[in-house]
């Protein structure tokens, strides 16, 4: 089944550490794959997609084919960088979004 | 602009009663969809809509009905609520022609079955 895994449920790491939240995935052909992201008591909000390549908030995240991973890296983690990581893909004829279980990232002062 | 709005925020409910989560939005966005976030398993889509008048069922759409009457309106029904079906329930709509790409999403409704 097409899926995406994120192995880890909790992470933390200390204030100026890098950070690297994994995603991996299985899915047959060339998926869509984004980085969405919930901070305490704020909305769930699209972070960044692969199809963009971009950077935001100083998170990257690059598709590697090879390995089936999409995962989100940041070189120096800040305190505002806490809360709930989703990795989700594009599925289905309605190209319906489906979410991974979640990272939740505690930087640590 | 208020963007993608449920109502309620809490809920309690016994077993076997029912109720409707409501979610608005007032972006003229074609696409909504409903998603039950549970520890653990993420976040699983329940029902979604293409359109006013246009339905179709998610991952997990057992004990739960939607319709899509206008653009604006995307109700969840449960019919008879199970304690399984507490959970923390997600609108979310998405502009034209990008269905899942960027979805925004309501506060949540905090479902409690007892």
């Amino acid at each position: 089944a097409q899926r995406v895994t994120q192995p880890e449920k909790l992470l933390s790491v200390f204030k100026g550490a890098p950070v690297e939240l994994k995603c991996n995935y299985s899915y047959s052909g060339s998926p869509e794959l984004f980085w969405y992201v919930q901070y305490s008591r704020q909305r769930l909000q699209l972070l960044l997609r692969h199809i963009s390549r971009e950077s935001i908030k100083g998170f990257t995240a690059d598709l590697n084919k090879g390995e089936t991973s999409f995962h989100l890296k940041k070189p120096f983690a800040q305190e505002e960088d806490s809360a709930m990581y989703y990795c989700a893909f594009l599925s289905g004829s309605a190209r319906q979004l489906t979410f991974g279980s979640g990272t939740q990232l505690t930087v640590l002062p | 602009n208020a963007g993608v709005t449920q109502t309620p925020k809490f809920q309690v409910l016994k077993t076997g009663q029912s109720m409707t989560l409501q979610c608005a939005q007032d972006m003229n966005h074609e696409y909504m969809s409903w998603y039950r976030q549970d520890p653990g398993m993420g976040l699983r889509l329940i029902h979604y809509s293409v359109g006013a008048g246009i339905t179709d069922q998610g991952e997990v759409p057992n004990g739960y009905n939607v319709s899509r009457s206008t653009t604006e309106d995307f109700p969840l029904r449960l019919l008879s609520a199970a304690p399984s079906q507490t959970s923390v329930y997600f609108c979310a709509s998405s502009p034209s022609g990008t269905r899942g790409e960027k979805l925004f999403f309501g506060s949540g409704t905090q479902l409690s079955v007892l």
